[in-house]
């Protein structure tokens, strides 16, 4: 059973436009969301990251939009650039010892 | 600089012979883990450990060793690699509560 589930599979956008990623969760218990971004031959490096007591974080032109009753939440980017081309996972984890669980990932390509 | 460093990059074996990976960070994380990541599976955990001499299952255990005999090292063993291990490594650390972790450049390895 996966437990954290990324929709679409791959997505392509035009320089500045929107880039939106959805990733839906199981476990109620999770209190952790970070998204991690991976380059080509990179190992993946954290990205942005809510916890369920906000509904909204933002830094630069990446945000996180939180909601806890469906049990999804989704990673903006505004204004995508070719150098947003990568792959994101979506994570999540329950607790500070716990492990995080990954999402499959997927593969953002902005067109110039 | 802080960073978590893998070794080989790269390697290419045959089926059933014995090789390491070693991973080590110079940050003074107590918790340390292996990845693999594969096309359409994303990451999945191998092992981890919370603390020198503290090891335990990930999700993807089989065919795995692991040892932590220092903090700062956690190499991964594959005592008789098959094809189906054939995949991309990452190790990953973080301090004991603090919620991002940081990957390594990953390994990738190819079992013929």
């Amino acid at each position: 059973q996966q437990q954290v589930k990324q929709s679409p599979q791959s997505l392509i956008v035009q320089k500045g436009g929107i880039s939106i990623i959805n990733c839906a969760y199981e476990n109620t218990a999770f209190d952790y969301f970070p998204w991690y971004q991976q380059f080509p031959g990179k190992g993946p490096a954290l990205l942005i990251a809510i916890r369920p007591d906000v509904s909204e974080k933002k830094e630069g032109r990446f945000t996180i939009s939180f909601n806890k009753s469906a049990k999804q939440f989704s990673l903006h980017i505004m204004d995508s650039q070719p150098g947003d081309s990568a792959t994101y996972f979506c994570a999540a984890r329950s607790g500070a010892n716990s492990k995080l669980t990954f999402g499959k990932g997927i593969t953002l390509s902005v067109r110039p | 600089e802080a960073q978590v460093t893998q070794n080989p990059r790269y390697l290419i074996t045959v089926t059933g012979k014995k090789l390491t990976v070693t991973c080590s960070q110079n940050m003074n994380h107590e918790y340390m883990s292996w990845y693999r990541q594969d096309p359409g599976l994303g990451l999945r955990q191998i092992y981890y450990s919370m603390n020198v001499e503290v090891t335990d299952k990930g999700d993807v255990p089989e065919g795995y060793k692991v040892s932590r005999k220092e903090k700062r090292n956690f190499p991964l063993i594959l005592e008789s690699p098959s094809p189906n291990q054939t995949s991309l490594y990452f190790c990953a650390s973080k301090a004991g509560v603090q919620e991002t972790q940081y990957f390594g450049p990953g390994t990738r390895l190819l079992v013929l």
